[in-house]
């Protein structure tokens, strides 16, 4: 499953499957971007970072691309398993202290 | 061992009430940030401070007050509580002042009536 164009708010997709999560972000001089998984009832929580030196970076079964030309990150899940099941959200380091978060993406994995 | 933790985890109060939320990191962290998470789990920064320093100030109302006796504490508190206060609030931690991730705490989950 994939959300397209800039920014959906949910994804569903099969058990098994892999799920692309997009997030389109606003300032061009950002340098550093950080993917986070929000489950029901918690806090965010870090999966992947990625600095703007790089255009991907891998973890255990997630995926970070950025494309600096169109101001683009995603996020890919191999092989989604029903914990997977949560809101995503983007974020961009905004000046010198600031994280700044996308709207996010919630995602539901189908059993 | 909670990380980031805060109090209250719910609280329900009517409106014009003033009320605190507590937050407490046992990291070692330096800097500290307050998050507002709307109905629509949007995340919108408020405040941080680095080492009991505000660097963070965002277009925030001034009913809320953030205060930090210490770099392992950072407590808000809300005067004259609003409808549209109503959020679920979260607190944050991070090593250094500028890179890293941000550490959340679980959240404060704030009904006014």
């Amino acid at each position: 499953g994939e959300s397209v164009g800039l920014h959906l708010p949910t994804l569903s997709v099969q058990e098994g499957d892999n799920s692309i999560i997009n997030c389109a972000y606003s300032n061009s001089a950002s340098d550093y971007f950080i993917w986070y998984k929000q489950e029901s009832g918690k806090g965010p929580q870090f999966i992947i970072d990625i600095r703007s030196n790089m255009d991907k970076r891998q973890g255990q079964r997630v995926t970070v691309l950025l494309n600096k030309t169109v101001k683009h990150l995603s996020l890919q899940i191999a092989a989604t398993q029903p914990g997977d099941s949560a809101v995503y959200f983007c974020a961009e380091r905004v000046g010198d202290y600031k994280l700044s978060f996308g709207a996010g993406t919630t995602v539901t994995v189908r059993a | 061992d909670t990380a980031v933790s805060q109090t209250p985890k719910y609280l329900v109060t009517q409106m014009g009430n003033d009320k605190s939320i507590k937050c407490e990191q046992n990291l070692g962290h330096d800097t500290m940030y307050w998050y507002k998470q709307d109905s629509k789990k949007f995340l919108k920064i408020m405040f941080s401070y680095n080492n009991k320093e505000l660097i963070i100030n965002e277009t925030v109302p001034n009913r809320f007050s953030p205060k930090s006796p210490d770099k392992a504490h950072l407590n808000l508190h809300i005067n004259s509580l609003e409808l549209g206060d109503s959020a679920v609030y979260f607190c944050a931690s991070r090593r250094g002042l500028a890179g890293g991730e941000l550490f959340f705490g679980e959240g404060s989950r704030l009904t006014v009536l």
